[in-house]
């Protein structure tokens, strides 16, 4: 199984501020199936990034993905207010499909 | 637009089995993996497993045991057996597909295991 460790566990940013959140694998992810989720309190995750950096319908282009091999990672260039979420790395090259523990982006 | 949704008895006993559908709404099942997750209330997410819909599937060794998931392309549904459950089964269960990683996903649905 592979095993994802997200870093920082809690970012706390001002709104406008450029964001950078990271996500290492245990083993390399095959094909590139490298993804990030957002979840906001109370709703289900939605899909941010798929690919490693190419945004799912809706994804606003403040937000990219990059990496490769087992070293990924999310930027946000600049801080809206709706983006305050937990963010989840995952992914969907092995089974069984694996999650990171979640970064928190909370108002500081 | 697609749309998914699931339902299902929000309670379930210890040592009973867990048994939710997802109603699949706006798109067609061909060929995607309709897939369940689940996340324990204030906790990460962990993936249970997904099945084609001509029947294929693949669980989490962690769970396989106890699992089913099966397709419905009838009723464009899909359903979770998850069998002898305990109270670490208590998770809000999602249903989602995944075709480019898990890009359309339900509401989730909050299931407790308690006797």
């Amino acid at each position: 199984e592979i095993v994802l460790t997200q870093s920082p566990g809690t970012l706390s940013m001002s709104p406008g501020e450029r964001v950078t959140l990271s996500c290492r694998a245990s083993q390399s992810v095959d094909r590139n199936y490298f993804a990030w989720l957002q979840q906001k309190p109370g709703q289900a995750p939605r899909l941010l990034i798929y690919g490693i950096s190419s945004r799912a319908t809706g994804t606003p282009d403040r937000f990219s993905g990059s990496g490769s091999g087992t070293d990924f990672t999310l930027t946000i260039s600049r801080l809206e207010p709706e983006d305050f979420a937990v963010y989840y790395c995952l992914q969907y090259g092995h089974s069984p499909r694996t999650f990171g523990q979640g970064t928190t982006v909370e108002i500081k | 637009q697609v749309q998914l949704l699931e339902s299902g008895p929000g309670l379930v006993r210890p040592s009973e089995t867990l048994s939710l559908t997802c109603s699949l709404s706006g798109g067609s099942m061909s060929p995607y993996k309709w897939t369940w997750l689940r996340q324990p209330p204030g906790k990460g997410l962990e993936w249970i497993g997904y099945s084609y819909s001509s029947g294929d599937t693949n669980y989490n060794p962690s769970l396989w045991s106890r699992v089913t998931i099966s397709v419905d392309t009838s009723k464009n549904q899909f359903s979770l057996t998850l069998t002898s459950v305990t109270t670490a089964d208590t998770a809000v269960y999602y249903c989602a597909r995944e075709w480019s990683s898990f890009d359309h996903w339900g509401l989730g649905t909050l299931v407790t295991v308690s006797s």
